[in-house]
């Protein structure tokens, strides 16, 4: 059972580069969301996804973008990085509506750096 | 958004010593309270989900109590040990959509031997 999978698990990006990383799920999960982790931060929520071709800002989504063309997958593109963006990135999906005290499911991280 | 407090920031303690710490919220529109436990370089792990006034939750050493109408829960780690040292985040649940959960930013346990 592989759960909430995330690549690449570590990145070096220059300053203007793009790049999309992956997320995939196969617990037949409705909700997806993407995370990053500074220090003294927490996790702060990027974009959330309720199901699939539905998408929604979080806390800090500028710089970002997300689609949702599947139930397993949720891709997040940078589209112009910037050093702000250097961060550690994690994945989390859940089940849908109807299930009270739902647990969140976290990949493993992606650790990327902007120089 | 919910806006989540936890304290202390951080938190240093010997092996043995008993320790808690506290996750504050907005009382109103609450749905479920999340605790996880974060170590470094790992993904964070799910502790509890707490979601009726007057929960409390236990496992193993580590437990929880949950007081929804004055918006707070507690953490509780009896006797703490090396292996406890982690940020603790809490996650207030304002609907039943879990994919927004808004985290609080953790409190840092160091447990000495």
């Amino acid at each position: 059972n592989a759960g909430v999978t995330q690549t690449p698990k570590f990145q070096v990006l220059k300053t203007g580069q793009s790049m999309t990383l992956q997320c995939a799920q196969d617990m037949n999960h409705e909700y997806m969301s993407w995370y990053r982790q500074d220090p003294g931060m927490g996790l702060r929520l990027i974009h959330y996804s309720v199901g699939a071709g539905i998408t929604d800002q979080g806390e800090v989504p500028n710089g970002y973008n997300v689609s949702r063309s599947t139930t397993e997958d949720f891709p997040l593109r940078l589209l112009s990085a910037a050093p702000s963006q250097t961060s550690v990135y994690f994945c989390a999906s859940s089940k849908g509506q109807g299930y009270s005290g739902n647990t969140i499911y976290f990949g493993e991280g992606s650790w990327l750096t902007v120089v | 958004i919910l806006n989540v407090e936890q304290s202390p920031q951080s938190l240093h303690v010997q092996e043995g010593d008993s320790t808690n710490f506290t996750c504050s919220f907005p009382s109103s529109n609450f749905y479920a309270l999340h605790w996880y436990r974060w170590e470094t370089a790992k993904s964070p792990e799910a502790l509890f989900v707490m979601t009726l006034n007057g929960d409390e939750k236990k496992k193993g050493r580590i437990s929880a109590t949950l007081n929804t109408k004055e918006g707070y829960s507690y953490l509780y780690i009896k006797g703490s040990q090396p292996e406890d040292s982690a940020t603790y985040l809490c996650a207030p649940q304002g609907s039943s959509n879990t994919g927004k959960l808004i985290f609080g930013q953790g409190t840092t346990l160091q447990v000495k031997p």
